[in-house]
């Protein structure tokens, strides 16, 4: 089982829709959690850290499960500038050592 | 603006070769980074730096080395290629460690190596 996993989509969704994504983790002590995003052809950025009470960034909502060991990213009123890779990132251990999914795959279409 | 520059945007050897990343980041982070990223796997950590000549092993650090003679410049080195390394090859730097909360991690703009 890897160590984080997410669905590697695509999700094709429309204009103005609401979109969430979900990332599992295995190692249940896991201490800190951030979503990244990628553009086509570009480097990660980050997108948002996710807190234990869950954080709000404008149209992107980000929640921790850790009873369940998942993640998730919700985009409300998606924009064509939304479409890019996901990926759901894990710090098992803490320290230097981050775990990346594979990413999921958002495309957003007029 | 923190500003991660690799040296290399794409590059194609031989397999045998000696090959050298290069990777300078100019907000004087501590921390830098050596990633690799292919599809269906994601990114996967070779090597980290915490400081001048500290250096760490990731998850995958078989037939890579790393240099960190100064703060700013972290190099990777695959002293002979082969072609399960072709590969994008992604530098980072973070001011803190990567895994706390204000962690960022900055990317360089990726190296794509091809090993024939």
């Amino acid at each position: 089982r890897k160590e984080v996993e997410q669905d590697p989509g695509p999700f094709n969704v429309p204009e103005g829709a609401t979109v969430a994504f979900n990332c599992t983790y295995s190692n249940s002590a896991s201490q800190s959690f951030f979503w990244y995003r990628q553009d086509c052809r570009k480097e990660p950025k980050l997108l948002m850290s996710v807190y234990s009470s869950g954080n709000e960034d404008g149209r992107f909502t980000a929640q921790l499960n850790r009873a369940s060991q998942y993640i998730s990213l919700l985009i409300r009123d998606s924009k064509l500038s939304d479409s890019a890779t996901y990926l759901c990132v894990v710090n098992p251990v803490g320290g230097n050592k981050l775990v990346f999914g594979a990413g999921t795959i958002l495309r957003v279409k007029s | 603006d923190v500003k991660v520059t690799q040296s290399s945007r794409y590059l194609v050897k031989r397999t045998g070769e000696k090959v050298f990343l290069e990777c300078v980041q100019d907000m004087d982070h501590e921390n830098m980074f050596w990633y690799r990223q292919d599809p269906g796997l994601g990114l996967r950590l070779i090597y980290f730096s915490y400081d001048v000549k500290m250096k760490e092993k990731g998850d995958i650090p078989e037939g890579y080395s790393v240099s960190r003679e100064k703060k700013e410049r972290f190099s990777l080195i695959l002293e002979s290629a082969s072609t399960n390394q072709t590969s994008m090859y992604l530098c980072a730097s973070s001011l803190v460690a990567s895994g706390s909360d204000t962690g960022e991690l900055f990317f360089g703009e990726g190296s794509r190596l091809t090993v024939l």
